[in-house]
């Protein structure tokens, strides 16, 4: 199946600095990628939809300059966690369709972000 | 977005079956019935998914009601490695910006 990486796999920073996030997708292209949050014990949260070419999406409640996403390329898009809080530590999580392929999505390792 | 309705625990044998449940009686006629599994600390994991049909592929099969109101997952032999929460999603066909809203999911927990 279609492989989707995500780089890094955990990083902790200081509170105030800004944190990037790279999400891959390795053997495929992908025009859509969505980025979604996790904390403890819950479900996974869907944060935006990132598009190819143009401005990501955001759901309601979703800082958009906060986290900026960027999808350059078709097998890159990158989040960036801006002024990182000890609040925005969680498990961040990104997908992608495979376009050749329709209707699956795939699902990176996710990234650990702990913020001091 | 549809809503689903999942049982929060589900347990089975090692070996035997396992048959997941799903409610969604608001499902629209072009909304996807998808399942994910995740195992603690990695992301989701695709299982399967279906539109009106029932569905079969090498790690489980798909059943779905006839009035698309409900589903049932089916692992046909579960093994320790099964153990995961398991999520039963709709979403609207890719072409429609098909977004993933997960919900609380069934924890399936499996003993030898």
């Amino acid at each position: 199946g279609a492989v989707v990486s995500q780089h890094p796999s955990r990083v902790i920073c200081k509170s105030g600095t800004s944190v990037k996030i790279e999400c891959r997708s390795l053997d495929f292209q992908a025009t859509t990628m969505f980025w979604y949050r996790q904390f403890p014990k819950q479900s996974l949260m869907l944060m935006a939809t990132s598009n190819e070419g143009s401005k990501a999406t955001y759901e309601q409640g979703v800082e958009k300059d906060k986290f900026l996403i960027n999808h350059a390329s078709l097998t890159l898009s990158t989040l960036t966690v801006t002024s990182a809080h000890p609040e925005d530590s969680s498990f961040y999580i990104c997908s992608a369709y495979d376009r050749g392929v329709g209707e699956t999505q795939y699902f990176g390792p996710g990234t650990r972000l702990l913020v001091l | 977005d549809a809503k689903t309705t999942q049982p929060n625990s589900m347990e089975s044998n090692e070996e035997e079956p396992v048959h997941l449940p799903c409610n969604h009686s608001t499902i629209s006629g072009t909304d996807y019935i998808h399942w994910y599994r995740q195992l603690p600390s990695q992301g989701p994991e695709y299982v399967i998914h279906g539109l009106t049909s029932n569905v079969n592929n090498r790690m489980a099969s798909l059943a779905i009601a006839e009035d698309r109101k409900s589903s049932t997952l089916i692992l046909h032999r579960a093994t320790l490695r099964d153990a995961a929460v398991y999520y039963c999603i709709l979403s609207a066909p890719y072409n429609q910006g098909g977004k993933l809203i997960f919900g609380q999911g069934t924890e399936l927990s499996v003993k030898p």
